[in-house]
């Protein structure tokens, strides 16, 4: 079954300790994304990937970091997390060109709580 | 920079009525690809209907529809015989296809649709 797969679902941590949330997908997709969900402004982009080792910031990069060392995963990383990423992230990925109208396919999101 | 407005932050319509809700980009490509998905309570995203910017036909998947007005920069999303489980958000969503962010969705900030029994 085509699937994005984030990990974990929820998670509550306090400010300043490290975290990783994972994106795995496994439809050989070559662009991948992370978006945060806030009430009142949509889904914003946080860093985006359009190929192994290439990625690029969206529109809130500040705070986050992300790799992609192999096409499947696109780790989203925070270092020092503070309370105001806490937030609905979605991890997305889809073809390129030829394909690229094709939608994004996203993962079930994950929670996260930063206290 | 492409930008997406959906101007309607809630509606509310009667189960088996029909709404539609308003979606307005604005972008300088001539050829692109626009979306609407639909986030239930549960939280996932899910594509409701797509349509290419060349396609001059309005895209249809049974009871969604879209009015496409490429001059006008309007992508309208239609729900005939609203159901209850229609009860969502809903995102507007724009993919360029030139550039170096080529992947990318821009999308508005959501219209939070509510069906009455």
């Amino acid at each position: 079954e085509a699937q994005v797969t984030q990990n974990p679902r929820y998670l509550i941590t306090v400010t300043g300790k490290k975290l990783t949330v994972t994106c795995s997908q496994n439809m050989n997709h070559e662009y991948m994304s992370w978006y945060r969900q806030d009430p009142g402004l949509g889904l914003r982009q946080i860093y985006y990937s359009m190929n192994v080792e290439v990625t690029d910031k969206g529109d809130v990069p500040e705070g986050y970091k992300v790799s992609r060392k192999e096409k499947r995963n696109f780790p989203l990383i925070l270092e020092s997390p503070s309370p105001n990423q806490t937030s609905l992230y979605f991890c997305a990925s889809s073809s390129l060109g030829f394909y690229s109208n094709q939608p994004q396919h996203f993962g079930d999101g994950t929670r996260l709580s930063i206290l | 920079a492409q930008t997406v407005t959906q101007s309607q932050p809630e509606m509310s319509v009667q189960e088996a009525e029909t709404v539609t809700l308003s979606c307005t980009y604005d972008t300088s490509e001539s050829n692109y690809y626009l979306f609407w998905y639909k986030q239930p309570p549960s939280r996932q995203m899910i594509l409701v209907i797509r349509q290419e910017a060349y396609k001059q036909q309005n895209a249809t998947e049974n009871r969604f529809s879209v009015n496409f007005q490429k001059a006008a920069k309007s992508f309208s999303l239609k729900i005939s015989d609203s159901q209850l489980g229609d009860t969502a958000m809903y995102f507007c969503a724009f993919r360029g296809l030139y550039g170096g962010s080529q992947g990318n969705l821009i999308f508005g900030k959501g219209t939070k649709l509510s069906v009455k029994p």
